[in-house]
């Protein structure tokens, strides 16, 4: 079945300090990723839409200056959260499909618990 | 309005017991429907995918009303497994035909010996 790797799986940082995580589908290519961002006992929110070799679409709200997204191959997606603040400490998580409209599916990462100390 | 609504719960039932989600949805365009599970500080795994004509897994029914813009869930003679947080999740075309997973905020879902 399709695998996709997120890493790292967990991450403190210093409040200031930027922070990147990475999103592989393993076994197959992936046209379309998503980042999602959970809050302790709140839904997932979709933060952006990334199509290989685009700039990403963000959603309302969502500050892409702040949440740098790049996706340069069809099996790499990376999220980096610059100039975190104790307020961005949250679950992240990414989700891969293999085309736009998600034929065959959408596979999630296990998710980035991000803590800003 | 949230465009996934759902009752947070919990629910709490005993081993056997029959136990029902609904969720309804804002947006006429959705094109199509899940249920996923998630397990505490987990990821999303798919449940199964929801039918207008209704599909069965096992213990699991789901139906569809289009109309009514309404998703259920039915568990049957519930496990212990089935203790999770149960997401509703509809699938949107945004611009340039690109789908979009929304989610529900969820419905935890406790069995009890």
């Amino acid at each position: 079945g399709a695998v996709v790797s997120q890493h790292p799986s967990r991450v403190i940082c210093k409040s200031g300090t930027s922070v990147k995580i990475e999103c592989r589908s393993l076994d197959f290519q992936a046209t379309t990723m998503f980042w999602y961002r959970q809050f302790p006992k709140k839904s997932l929110m979709l933060m952006a839409t990334s199509n290989e070799g685009s700039k990403a679409t963000y959603e309302q709200g969502v500050e892409k200056d702040k949440f740098l997204i790049n996706h340069a191959s069809l099996t790499l997606s990376t999220l980096t959260v610059t100039s975190a603040h104790p307020e961005d400490s949250s679950f992240y998580i990414c989700s891969a499909s293999r085309t736009p409209q998600g034929a065959g599916g959408y596979t999630f990462g296990s998710g980035t618990r991000l803590t800003v100390v | 309005r949230k465009e996934v609504e759902q009752d947070p719960g919990p629910f709490n039932v005993p081993e056997g017991a029959t136990v029902a989600f609904n969720c309804t949805y804002s947006n006429s365009a959705s094109q199509s429907f899940f249920w996923y599970r998630q397990d505490c500080r987990k990821e999303p795994k798919l449940l199964m995918s929801v039918y207008s004509s209704g599909n069965e897994d096992g213990r699991f029914t789901a139906q569809l009303n289009r109309a009514s813009q309404y998703i259920s869930l039915l568990i049957r003679d519930s496990k212990l497994s089935d203790s999770t947080t149960y997401l509703c999740v509809v699938n949107i075309f945004g611009s340039g035909n690109t789908g979009k997973l929304i989610f529900g905020q969820g419905t935890t879902l406790q069995v009890k010996p």
